[in-house]
């Protein structure tokens, strides 16, 4: 089956500063990978997804890339905001009749954006 | 439109004891899911069901039971519960009506704490 890992496990960043978050997939079929940002005492909630078909997506200050040879995928975030401070998580999918829309997450990241 | 609730928010058990988890969406959503939250070990999946009367085995299926009566509500039952149970439980639900394939986007509920001693 699938397994995704994700890096790093915490990361810390000033405010207005960059933060990568980096996750790797074993499954060369997963054509679906979505970011979830999960906040305190909340559910995850979707802030962007890729599809294999496309090597870069960009919504604001938020922004993934898709290296299909690597098997790997990433999330940007520019201008860090403290609302950014959350915990992120990456997944990987395999878009199909048969996968019935069943998501492999990773381990999470929590970023903390100090002021 | 409150989306996907789930009840209750927290709960603690002895071990041995039996609960059920009750989740439930609004959006007439066809598919739906319930996953356990450990530190380090992110979203694994337990069960899902992808209609009415239906389910299968996720992930980590063992020592759960699920049950799919109504559309709207996704149960998920601990027969015997134990610390190993300990975890946040999330429902989710993807919207798949009118299509043969799920949407991807899963909306999630805000959780059930439960703490098993």
């Amino acid at each position: 089956g699938e397994n995704v890992e994700q890096h790093p496990s915490t990361l810390s960043v000033q405010e207005g500063d960059s933060a990568v978050i980096k996750c790797t997939y074993s499954d060369s079929a997963s054509n679906y990978f979505p970011w979830y940002k999960q906040e305190l005492g909340k559910g995850p909630q979707l802030i962007i997804d890729i599809r294999s078909n496309v090597g870069e997506k960009k919504d604001q200050r938020i922004a993934v890339t898709l290296n299909k040879t690597a098997k790997h995928f990433s999330l940007h975030i520019t201008e860090t905001q403290p609302e950014d401070s959350a915990v992120y998580f990456c997944a990987a999918s395999r878009v199909g009749a048969d996968s019935w829309g069943k998501l492999q997450f990773g381990a999470g990241t929590q970023v903390v954006v100090t002021p | 439109n409150a989306g996907v609730t789930q009840t209750p928010k927290f709960r603690v058990l002895k071990t041995g004891q039996s609960m059920t988890l009750l989740c439930a969406q609004d959006m007439n959503h066809e598919y739906m899911y319930w996953y356990r939250q450990d530190p380090g070990m992110g979203l694994r999946l337990i069960h899902y069901s992808v209609g009415e009367g239906t389910t299968a085995k996720g992930e980590v299926p063992d020592g759960y039971n699920v049950s799919r009566l109504k559309k709207q509500n996704f149960l998920l039952g601990l027969e015997s519960a134990a610390p190993s149970q300990t975890s946040v439980y999330f429902c989710a639900s993807t919207d798949g009506e009118g299509s043969l394939l799920p949407q991807e986007t899963q909306y999630f509920g805000p959780g059930t704490r439960l703490l098993v001693l």
